[in-house]
């Protein structure tokens, strides 16, 4: 079976600019978490969604917003570009939102210049 | 005070020797994970501990709930053992809360 599949792999963007992340969990997983690694630190939480629905939500501007669609797949979109946001976005997918083990995917390594 | 704090923050050894990290939480959790994070980024599970003990391969994993405290263990460690372990808790609103992790390198 796949796991976590995240798209692109590595993304390159300007200040200002909008991105988008792209997050498919594992078959049979509903829940689908994102989180910010930047280099050096551990992961924070941005969002939880669970069938469909945001379920939690982690100390991030409005200029973070997701999404999960009916095939529970997942879209993280970042408007307004600042060099800070530049890490590692991790996706990961779980069967319930309850307290089972997360499933990571590869990450997504976005540099903003 | 991060919630979740891990020691040390950088570890080597050499191959065979016995490796301990050290992970301590300030907050009531529900379950408490060890995750490995090799370079490139890809984190891999390797527990889920709510209370005990788990043991897969050369690693153990253990949790103290009343002292708020986790140690992994890895025995007979290898080279290929070399990457980042993090521990993260999960608290009532199914949030993840990782410590900053813990650098191994394990020397041939």
């Amino acid at each position: 079976d796949a796991g976590v599949t995240q798209s692109p792999t590595h993304l390159i963007k300007t200040r200002g600019q909008h991105v988008t992340l792209r997050c498919s969990p594992i078959s049979g997983h509903k829940s689908v978490s994102w989180y910010q690694q930047v280099l050096g630190q551990g992961p924070q939480f941005i969002f939880q969604y669970y069938e469909k629905e945001e379920r939690g939500r982690g100390n991030f501007p409005d200029r973070f917003s997701a999404r999960q669609f009916p095939n529970y797949s997942s879209e993280l979109n970042v408007n307004a570009l600042l060099l800070g946001d530049s890490a590692l976005y991790l996706c990961a997918s779980r069967t319930t939102g309850g307290t089972d083990t997360q499933y990571f995917g590869p990450g997504t390594r976005l540099t903003v210049l | 005070k991060n919630e979740v704090e891990q020691s040390p923050q950088n570890l080597t050894a050499q191959e065979g020797e016995f490796i301990t990290i050290n992970c301590s939480y300030s907050v009531g959790i529900s379950a408490l994970h060890w995750l490995q994070q090799h370079p490139g980024g890809g984190i891999v599970s390797l527990f889920m501990l709510s209370s005990g003990k788990k043991k897969h391969g050369r690693l153990i994993a253990t949790i103290n709930i009343q002292e708020k405290h986790s140690s992994l263990h890895i025995t007979a460690s290898h080279p290929r053992d070399s990457a980042v372990y993090i521990c993260a808790v999960m608290g009532g609103s199914e949030k993840l809360v990782f410590g900053k992790g813990t650098k191994l390198t394990v020397n041939p």
